[in-house]
């Protein structure tokens, strides 16, 4: 059974930084592209970021380019999100889900970030 | 800038068939943009309905179908039931890794 456990969610003042972490387990992780969805309070779901299956390619939404890093251990079956200069507006809950041919199949449940002060 | 447009609510009686759409503000979605449609319900995580236009994800009943219909995605609910009643994201692939997804659809069984 596929499993996708995020953590690291919590508050965090305006300009700060937290980093995400996603734990797979039920699939050959180091086969398959990875992606960050995030989804505002009341809000749809955003795309946030993905990984190729190797770490060598990755990409952004326009939203947080320059501020997100997203990355991957494949000897730890684990996907990050390196969260800095955070905003009000990116407070959401994270999901992190395992791609295939460009959609998110399988998802976590997410975690929980807060900007606030 | 790319949006990706979707009904915002979409109501259907019980037993009955409705399509949800997804579509471009500037051209037409075809099978190249990979359409995939997810369902989500309050407090819950989204659920992967279809991926690659029309395949189902593992555990989705046929009742969910994919396709594109003019110049949208599709999503078309047959037979509609009371827990179809859930929020429907479409998300579309753009290319060098960039995916966008719909604003959603509320849809009602009543």
């Amino acid at each position: 059974e596929v499993q996708l456990l995020e953590s690291g969610g919590g508050l965090v003042q305006p300009g700060g930084s937290l980093r995400l972490s996603c734990a797979a387990s039920g699939f050959t992780f180091s086969t398959y592209a990875m992606s960050w969805v995030r989804q505002a309070p009341g809000k749809g779901l955003e795309w946030v970021s993905t990984i190729s299956s190797s770490g060598g390619s990755t990409y952004y939404a326009d939203s947080v380019k320059g501020r997100f890093t997203i990355s991957r251990d494949n000897s730890k079956n684990t996907l990050y999100l390196q969260m800095n200069s955070l905003r009000v507006e990116d407070t959401a809950v994270y999901y992190c889900a395992n791609d295939y041919a460009w959609a998110r199949r399988n998802w976590g449940q997410g975690t929980l970030v807060t900007v606030s002060s | 800038q790319t949006v990706v447009t979707q009904e915002p609510s979409f109501s259907v009686s019980p037993g009955g068939t409705v399509t949800l759409t997804c579509g471009l503000n500037s051209g037409s979605v075809s099978t190249s943009y990979s359409p995939s449609w997810y369902q989500q319900t309050p407090g819950q995580a989204p659920r992967t309905l279809i991926y690659s236009t029309n395949t189902r994800s593992s555990g989705v009943p046929d009742r969910f179908s994919g396709s594109i219909l003019g110049n949208k995605a599709a999503l078309t609910i047959t037979g509609a039931q009371a827990d179809d009643e859930s929020n429907y994201y479409c998300l579309l692939y753009m290319g060098s890794g960039i995916s966008v997804f719909g604003g959603g659809t509320k849809l009602t069984v009543l």
